[in-house]
């Protein structure tokens, strides 16, 4: 299967915890995002990374959240000091390269419960 | 600025029945415009796409979309619902020829009825 793939699918963690999660794309796509989608909510835009340079972030993504992307392939979202509001779907997506083609490709997304 | 408003979270159609899912979207430049459609406990599928070719776009599943400048739509229809059409659909927007991040509407549920 060359899709995105999303570790883990599921991670639930108590109130505090650091927790990491990890992306990997579609092999040769230089663009990664992260969304959060929350129950009954479209996905919500989180950050993008051209190779590895991290190059929008949303001001959903407040200073306890931390992206990267360093070889340009994988990426990790790492949340600090988690909230019972950081509950959601992590969502990743990747598109190709070529000008004017912003086709996202998702992964399954990692689903976090924070107790 | 962009956005996308998806009118009626729930929609319920008999199966074989026309579908049609609403989509308005709000933006300063010219769109590309996406459908997305989303199963339990999985990540997004992408239906179709609108990027400035032909108005009239056809998509995987017999689903397609017609853009339409002047009412700022992009609804997404199917002549004849099947039972596995029950899903949440998306619509999304980005700003045209470039690498921007989807905006998405809230998503819509359908519902096929036997």
């Amino acid at each position: 299967d060359t899709g995105v793939s999303q570790n883990p699918r599921h991670k639930i963690t108590k109130r505090g915890q650091n927790v990491t999660f990890r992306c990997d794309p579609i092999s040769e796509h230089n663009r990664l995002y992260w969304y959060r989608q929350t129950l009954g909510q479209g996905p919500e835009f989180l950050t993008y990374f051209q190779n590895e340079a991290q190059l929008e972030k949303s001001r959903l993504l407040s200073d306890r959240f931390s992206a990267e992307r360093p070889k340009g392939s994988f990426s990790t979202l790492e949340i600090q000091r988690t909230e019972q509001g950081d509950s959601a779907m992590y969502l990743c997506a990747s598109s190709p390269g070529n000008a004017g083609n912003n086709e996202q490709f998702f992964g399954p997304g990692t689903r976090l419960t924070v107790l | 600025a962009q956005s996308v408003t998806q009118l009626g979270s729930h929609v319920s159609v008999s199966e074989g029945a026309l579908v049609l899912l609403r989509c308005n979207y709000s933006s300063s430049v010219p769109p590309y415009l996406f459908w997305y459609v989303q199963y339990p406990n999985q990540g997004l599928q992408l239906l179709l796409k609108y990027t400035s070719a032909a108005t009239l776009v056809k998509g995987i599943n017999g689903f397609e979309a017609e853009f339409k400048k002047s009412e700022t739509s992009f609804h997404l229809t199917k002549p004849s619902a099947h039972m596995s059409d029950a899903a949440e659909y998306f619509c999304a927007v980005s700003p045209s020829g470039s690498a921007r991040q989807l905006t998405f509407g809230s998503g819509t549920q359908l519902t096929v009825l036997p």
